[in-house]
């Protein structure tokens, strides 16, 4: 296990469709953390797990989305009816609870969504 | 919650140039990440500074927690160092808050 992996990379849809981007933390993480990143912008929090309860959504976090991470290790994120404006880089990182503050969070590549 | 400013927007510099790139945060942190975003958009970790000087290589970083501000210092810049540089604030509830970044461009 040498990071956190993100699948897929790219993914182009119809508007309208729905999409499921995946995230596999680092083995020992229990904290797993969605960012979007639009372009020129820095990334902005969408909603973080601690095991496998969702502690926190952002008020980007619309109905359409939705995120789980139901055994405590990958997680999914769901986007339901895109738009046009759903279009961005959604970036996936793990932590530990003991070693956020040490250590910081790991990234993945990220999943690039483009709706057309 | 936290502001994460980071200044220059962008900047440009001529291969062997030295750099600061600075971070300014509105409240107390636990924690502050410089990262590297590269042309892929993959994030790279440079530093976890909530105080002091961390150096690694020709990167060095400085956080002074009580002035509220970090600076990132690149020194005899290459074009590999091209790309976008973010800090990233770590607020009392573990969360990651980034600046807006800072665009890089090393020309030969």
């Amino acid at each position: 296990d040498t990071g956190v992996s993100q699948d897929p990379r790219h993914k182009i849809t119809k508007r309208g469709q729905n999409v499921t981007f995946r995230c596999d933390p680092i083995s020992e993480h229990n904290r797993l953390y969605w960012y979007r990143q639009t372009l020129g912008q820095g990334p902005e929090f969408l909603t973080y797990f601690q095991n496998e309860a969702q502690l926190e959504k952002s008020r980007l976090l619309s109905d359409r989305f939705s995120a789980e991470r139901p055994k405590g290790s990958f997680s999914t994120l769901e986007i339901q009816r895109t738009e046009q404006g759903d279009s961005a880089m959604y970036l996936c990182a793990s932590s530990s609870e003991q070693g956020v503050i040490n250590y910081g969070y790991t990234f993945g590549s990220g999943t690039r969504l483009t709706v057309v | 919650g936290i502001q994460v400013e980071q200044s220059p927007p962008d900047l440009i510099l001529q291969e062997g140039a030295n750099s600061t790139l600075r971070c300014n945060f509105s409240d107390s942190v636990n924690n502050l990440q410089w990262f590297h975003q590269n042309p892929w958009g993959q994030l790279i970790n440079l530093f976890y500074i909530p105080s002091g000087t961390k150096q690694n290589g020709r990167l060095s970083a400085t956080t002074v927690a009580t002035e509220r501000y970090s600076l990132l210092y690149i020194s005899s810049s290459q074009t590999t160092d091209s790309g976008v540089y973010f800090c990233a604030a770590l607020n009392q509830g573990g969360k990651l808050i980034f600046g807006q970044g800072t665009e890089l461009s090393v020309k030969p």
